[in-house]
């Protein structure tokens, strides 16, 4: 059984500060990790989707990376603003065939003026 | 740009009460999922569709549940007898391939009284 973890559970910056969440997760049975943007009473707004170790993906002023030896991603954020608070949420997908994902518990940012 | 979506956005119910939830995915996707969050908890996996037929479902998804593509555009998910438990938000979620994106609907917040 998959268990993902995220942390920190949340987080309060300064509108300009960069700042940065992980999420940790099973490396055996790898096949990807999964990065979201929720915001609420909208659908959860897809970042990433990462399946390489060592692998960087840009969007913006967001990137993450992915270590699948050691069970681990980043996502970082750099410049916070504020319309960057949101819950971000990372979620494992196993090598089982029907796509299935395992989420972590979020991290929420709030970004303040 | 395409996007799923959900109604109703909330409902509320007496339990007991049978509730089916409606979504339509992307039109071009093949792979469609349910998933709840009851509030403060990790979003969870109920079940995966393709083919038009159920590829997994977790220990959650009991007799109570059951899942349609009646037409080839909505996809429901109905719960028979309502609990106090079932009380979530439920997202539908829809992808392509299995290594791509999956898309999230933005939900519908249930409330079995």
């Amino acid at each position: 059984i998959l268990n993902v973890e995220q942390s920190p559970q949340s987080l309060h910056v300064q509108e300009g500060d960069s700042t940065n969440f992980t999420c940790s997760f099973p490396s055996s049975n790898f096949y990807a990790l999964h990065w979201y943007r929720w915001e609420t009473a909208k659908s959860p707004e897809a970042l990433f989707v990462m399946t390489l170790n060592g692998d960087e993906k840009k969007k913006g002023r967001i990137s993450a990376t992915l270590n699948t030896k050691e069970g681990y991603s980043y996502l970082y954020i750099k410049g916070s603003q504020p319309e960057d608070s949101a819950t971000y949420l990372c979620a494992s997908h196993g090598s089982g065939n029907t796509g299935k994902l395992i989420f972590g518990q979020g991290t929420t940012l709030q970004v303040k003026p | 740009e395409p996007e799923v979506t959900q109604t109703p956005s909330h409902q509320v119910t007496q339990m007991g009460q049978e509730v089916i939830l409606r979504c339509v995915p992307i039109s071009n996707h093949l792979y469609f999922y349910w998933y709840r969050q009851i509030l403060g908890q990790k979003v969870e996996f109920l079940v995966s569709f393709y083919n038009n037929e159920i590829s997994e479902k977790s220990e959650i998804f009991d007799d109570q549940f059951s899942v349609e593509r009646p037409d080839g555009s909505n996809f429901t998910l109905k719960i028979r007898s309502t609990k106090l438990e079932d009380s979530a938000m439920y997202f539908c979620a829809s992808r392509k391939r299995l290594q791509e994106t999956q898309y999230f609907g933005p939900g519908t917040r249930l409330l079995v009284l």
